[in-house]
């Protein structure tokens, strides 16, 4: 298994653009997190998905951010406008009914 | 509110020590407890995963232990390497499959 892909690996924009992550999680995992990594604040759970329904989204920081999961394969992070506040390195992990999570490689944002 | 807490935040040691990684978490009403490897720039690398029901799991060179009733951890790390300099976290799965960090701790090994 090729483990957690996210994409980009970078993503630079300016502000007030609109910027999507992705992620494919493992194959027959069925959970799916989104988790935000910065030296403030370390590693914060934004949103997860159990069997592609969002279950806890507590963890949005605002109605900018969303997120979304169509099918077991693919899920997405969007924030729309995106501010400078919102630079952080942003992973995706899956897991098998929380019996360990993997992780991808994240996707570092730089708002400008 | 599950807090997770590591001590030391940074260890600089020379190569060969044996060194030990402290975890400590607020509610030992967890499922599980995971040690993590954080290189810089890179994602997490899973190392350890002990299930509420066990006292410790072993990995090579690595071994952690798992105390639910005074909510502790530890990372042993035998015969240390510069390889193995790195951000270890720990995280704790309490329910709802949320898995709670700690803030880690800076691993630095000299030649």
């Amino acid at each position: 298994d090729a483990g957690v892909i996210q994409s980009p690996r970078h993503e630079v924009t300016e502000m007030g653009q609109e910027v999507t992550l992705r992620c494919k999680p493992i194959s027959g995992h069925n959970s799916l997190f989104w988790y935000r990594q910065t030296m403030m604040r370390g590693l914060e759970l934004l949103i997860y998905f159990n069997n592609n329904v969002p279950i806890d989204d507590s963890g949005m920081p605002e109605d900018r951010f969303s997120a979304k999961m169509p099918n077991a394969s693919f899920s997405t992070l969007k924030i729309q406008p995106s501010e400078p506040r919102d630079s952080a390195v942003y992973f995706c992990a899956s897991s098998l009914a929380g019996y360990g999570y993997t992780f991808g490689s994240g996707t570092r944002l730089t708002v400008v | 509110k599950q807090e997770v807490t590591q001590i030391p935040a940074a260890l600089s040691v020379p190569e060969g020590e044996n060194l030990v990684l402290n975890c400590s978490f607020t509610d030992s009403a967890i499922y599980n407890l995971q040690w993590f490897r954080q290189d810089p720039g890179k994602g997490l690398t899973s190392l350890l995963l002990i299930q509420s029901s066990q006292r410790e799991q072993t990995s090579g060179r690595l071994n952690a232990s798992l105390d639910k009733s005074s909510g502790r951890s530890t990372l042993y790390i035998a015969a240390s390497q510069p390889g193995d300099s790195a951000t270890y976290l720990c995280a704790v799965l309490r329910g709802a499959q949320k898995l709670v960090f700690g803030q880690g701790t800076r691993l630095t090994i000299n030649p």
